[in-house]
């Protein structure tokens, strides 16, 4: 079974700061997506960035990207320019790739991420 | 694109009373998840549907978890019998198979409250 960690339940930055949350899995597959979620207040779970295991080139989004380290099973999130509005419980979450089907997605417990004006 | 759409955002249920939640997804997305979310943990994966086929259905968290996703378009989720432990938010997602399938999109959810 995969599992997926993140050992950071709060973090807490100024406006404008770089934060980077943590993220390791576990899985004896070769072919997986990892994705980092968010989930505001309003409880609406919004993809932030994901990233295909065969690709070798770390995701970006604008002010969001990631550190993908395959051999570690490390995958965590940069947030560039930090905003007041990037305040969310933030999720990890990981799925096998299969073309006939698949599981749903395994999240982490969460980082609650704190952007302080 | 409408987006996922859930109905009730909220519900109050006595234990022992059935309760039914819908899920209307994307409208040309022909995957639908279910997930369930307690307070402090990321959601967990409950069952998933492809048009009207239901793919998985072993994670479902006991006999008295039933969906149904009948036309291939809106999914119902039962829970009957309900326990103070069902409390939880319960998500709804979608995704399109074939076209970056793994992209889900969620709704808002519906908060269960078991009295």
């Amino acid at each position: 079974a995969q599992t997926v960690t993140q050992s950071q339940p709060e973090m807490s930055v100024q406006e404008a700061e770089t934060v980077t949350l943590s993220c390791t899995y576990d899985t004896s597959e070769n072919n997986y997506y990892l994705f980092w979620y968010k989930q505001p207040p309003s409880r609406q779970m919004i993809l932030v960035i994901r990233q295909e295991a065969y690709k070798q080139q770390n995701a970006t989004e604008n002010r969001f990207s990631v550190n993908f380290q395959k051999a570690a099973k490390s995958f965590s999130l940069k947030i560039s320019d930090s905003q007041l509005g990037d305040t969310a419980m933030y999720f990890c979450a990981f799925v096998m790739y299969s073309g006939g089907g698949a599981d749903g997605l395994t999240f982490g417990k969460g980082t609650h991420l704190i952007i302080q004006p | 694109d409408t987006g996922v759409s859930q109905n009730p955002r909220h519900k109050i249920t006595k234990r022992g009373q059935n309760v039914t939640f819908r899920c209307d997804p994307i409208s040309e997305h022909n995957r639908l998840y279910w997930y369930r979310q307690t307070l402090g943990q990321g959601p967990e994966f409950l069952t998933y549907f492809q048009n009207e086929a239901q793919l998985e259905k072993s994670r479902l968290l006991s006999d008295r978890f039933s969906a149904e996703r009948p036309k291939g378009s809106f999914s119902t989720l039962e829970i009957q019998r309900t326990e103070q432990g069902d409390s939880a938010m319960y998500l709804c997602a979608s995704s399109l198979l074939g076209q970056g399938r793994e992209k889900l999109f969620f709704g808002s959810g519906t908060q269960l409250s078991v009295l």
